[in-house]
């Protein structure tokens, strides 16, 4: 079965401090990886997918299938940065389905 | 363009009531979904809908019934609502074709029940 994991419930880094939020998934495929934010009172919205290979509001993310991990990277964190984080899988099959890792609440101090 | 709307915002229920949560898309995307958030638990996917007429169970079904009611509109139902679903509900739209395409979520409803 397909699963994601993000260790970290809760991440408190101090302002313009690199930023790490750490993803492991466990998928016998190719796997389709995206991040999503949520920040206060918001909607949950895209922030990247691994395919784009893009930065996003400064965040880079790099598949890396010998660990299977997609880990979150940002090298100053700014204080807007504070939200919650969630690391996405796509599902094998069908439907388009997202498996969801639990999140990691991020918090950047000043 | 609202996107996807979600109503109610909040909504608190006595065990054993029952209740519809609502969702609207008007971005013309085949696939909607139904999501409940939890704390420590992320978002996990209960139903959704890959196309207008068809509906599919996801991780955690129990307890919830939906409609497709058309391309638009994607309905959760509370038959018997309780305590354990109280949670924050996000619905979330997808163009049906194409690889790596986001999906799109709503604002959420916050659902207590006592």
């Amino acid at each position: 079965a397909q699963r994601v994991t993000q260790p970290e419930k809760l991440l408190s880094v101090f302002k313009g401090a690199p930023v790490e939020l750490k993803c492991n998934y466990s998928y016998s495929g190719s796997p389709e990886l995206f991040w999503y934010v949520q920040y206060s009172r918001q909607r949950l919205q895209l922030l990247l997918r691994h395919i784009s290979r893009e930065s996003i509001k400064g965040f880079t993310a790099d598949l890396n299938k010998g660990e299977t991990s997609f880990h979150l990277k940002k090298p100053f964190a700014q204080e807007e940065d504070s939200a919650m984080y969630y690391c996405a899988l796509k599902h094998q099959g069908g439907g388009n389905k997202l498996t969801f890792g639990t999140g990691t609440q991020l918090k950047v101090e000043l | 363009n609202a996107g996807v709307t979600q109503t109610p915002k909040f909504q608190v229920l006595k065990t054993g009531q029952s209740m519809t949560l609502q969702c609207a898309q008007d971005m013309n995307h085949n696939s909607m979904y139904w999501y409940r958030q939890d704390p420590g638990m992320g978002l996990r996917l209960i139903y959704y809908s890959a196309s207008e007429g068809t509906t599919d169970k996801g991780e955690v079904p129990n307890g919830y019934n939906v409609s497709r009611l058309n391309k638009r509109e994607f309905s959760l139902r509370l038959e018997s609502a309780a305590p354990s679903q109280t949670s924050v509900y996000f619905c979330a739209t997808r163009p049906g074709q194409g690889a790596w395409r986001e999906q799109f979520f709503g604002p959420g409803t916050r659902l207590t029940v006592l």
